[in-house]
């Protein structure tokens, strides 16, 4: 069974700094791009980032680029997200969500993107002093 | 950044009705679009990804289309478990961002 499993978060103060981990089993980690994606109470959910299988290609949200670093341990299937320079606005129930398999790198380098099939039980960073 | 507006945001139907909720995307995006299923304190569930294409285990009763800039989700007959959040979120190009969800609510 594909699994994936996310720790790593609690209260922590504004401009503080946080690693949140997930731990992937039941498939190919290293085959598959990686995402977090994030929802603040009462509120929609927002891409943070995402990273390639290799951990090669990372990306990133506006709103994090600069603070939050996406990677990933292949030989231990597990993705982190280290949060630096935390806001009030960054409080969110955290997900780690894998990539479609039909999701592909053409030739050209564009990545037919399929979204995201499996997703985390989420994690809850909370930033309050 | 792309923008995606759904609408509406909420609605209120009953169940056996046929709805259709729509995704507008602030710049052409092809059909690199997928729609989740979110329920109160779960993670979401993809539905449907390629604009139309449904995720193995979805019920035939959901369909989408669209191309483009415009896009719908439709439900062909409301069951009781479809009540729900839903969010279209686009896949053209980084950052890959989400509609602000739609909240179907029982009438």
């Amino acid at each position: 069974e594909v699994q994936l499993l996310e720790s790593g978060g609690v209260l922590v103060q504004p401009g503080g700094s946080l690693r949140l981990s997930c731990a992937a089993s039941g498939f190919t980690f290293s085959s598959y791009a990686m995402n977090w994606v994030r929802q603040a109470p009462g509120k929609g959910l927002e891409w943070v980032s995402g990273i390639s299988g290799s951990g090669g290609s990372t990306y990133y949200a506006d709103s994090v680029k600069g603070r939050f670093t996406i990677s990933r341990d292949n030989s231990k299937n597990t993705l982190y997200l280290q949060m630096n320079s935390l806001r009030g606005e960054d409080t969110a129930v955290y997900y780690c969500a894998k990539d479609h398999p039909s999701s592909y790198y053409d030739s050209r380098d564009f990545y037919h993107y399929c979204g995201v099939d499996v997703w985390g039980q989420g994690t809850t960073v909370t930033v309050s002093s | 950044d792309i923008q995606l507006t759904q609408s509406p945001s909420f609605l209120s139907a009953s169940v056996g009705d046929r709805v259709t909720i729509t995704c507008r995307a602030s710049q052409a995006i092809s059909s690199y679009l997928a729609w989740y299923q979110q329920k109160p304190g779960k993670a979401p569930k993809l539905l449907l990804y390629a604009a139309s294409t449904l995720q193995s285990g979805v019920p035939s009763r959901f369909s989408g289309s669209g191309s483009g800039t415009e896009f719908t989700l439709t439900f062909t007959s409301l069951q009781p478990e479809d009540f729900a959040t839903y969010y279209c979120q686009q896949l053209y190009i980084s950052p890959y961002t989400f509609g602000q969800g739609t909240k179907l609510e029982i009438k």
